[in-house]
């Protein structure tokens, strides 16, 4: 079964850090593009970064360019956002997500993101 | 950034009501489009790829179609289970975007 677990979430400071992790299975993640996407309650679904399987490609929507970084470990089948100088506006839900391209596209549960004083 | 005007931004139908909902893109995407549904406190579900592709399981009343600008989502008879949100996503290029989304609603 195609699986995608993300964690790391949380509750944090404005100016704060966070980590996201998300762990993969059942599919080849090592030959898989992967996404990040966020969604604030009530709002539609935003893009927030791209990574190509092999990490050559990387891509990033404007607000968060120079403060997120988006990795992998395809050893681990893992897929990671570094975050920081953390804003209110970054509040939401985080999703990791599948090539949009593939014919599956794989969705996670999502881990929620609370930067607040 | 490719803009998205996804319309209406709700309806009200009944169950055996044929559905249709429009994606409009401020340029060509050729069929770089997905359509998803979206229920309360999920993760959106892809029902179609590729701007007509049906997602493996997802019943056969949806169907996408067009190409280059103008999309269309058709739910051909509603079902109880189909009342959600539903969004267009464009995934052609860098910056993939959203539609605004829309609700569809119990009449």
């Amino acid at each position: 079964e195609v699986q995608l677990v993300e964690s790391g979430g949380g509750l944090v400071k404005p100016g704060g850090s966070l980590r996201l992790s998300c762990a993969a299975s059942g599919f080849t993640f090592s030959t898989s593009n992967m996404n990040w996407v966020r969604q604030t309650p009530g709002k539609g679904p935003e893009w927030v970064s791209y990574i190509s399987s092999t990490s050559s490609y990387i891509y990033y929507t404007d607000s968060v360019k120079g403060r997120f970084t988006i990795s992998r470990d395809n050893v681990k089948d893992s897929l990671f956002l570094q975050m920081n100088s953390l804003r209110a506006e970054d509040t939401a839900v985080y999703y990791c997500v599948g090539d949009f391209g593939s014919s599956t596209n794989p969705w996670g549960k999502g881990t929620t993101v609370t930067v607040s004083s | 950034d490719i803009q998205m005007t996804q319309s209406p931004s709700s309806l009200s139908a009944s169950v055996g009501d044929r559905v249709t909902i429009t994606c409009r893109t401020s340029q060509g995407i050729r069929n770089d489009l997905g359509w998803y549904q979206q229920k309360p406190g999920k993760a959106p579900k892809r029902l179609i790829y590729g701007a007509s592709s049906l997602q493996s399981g997802v019943p056969s009343r949806f169907s996408g179609s067009g190409s280059g600008t103008e999309f269309t989502l058709t739910i051909s008879s509603l079902q109880p289970e189909d009342f959600a949100t539903y969004y267009c996503l464009q995934y052609n290029g860098y910056s993939p975007t959203f539609g605004q989304g829309t609700k569809v609603e119990a009449k």
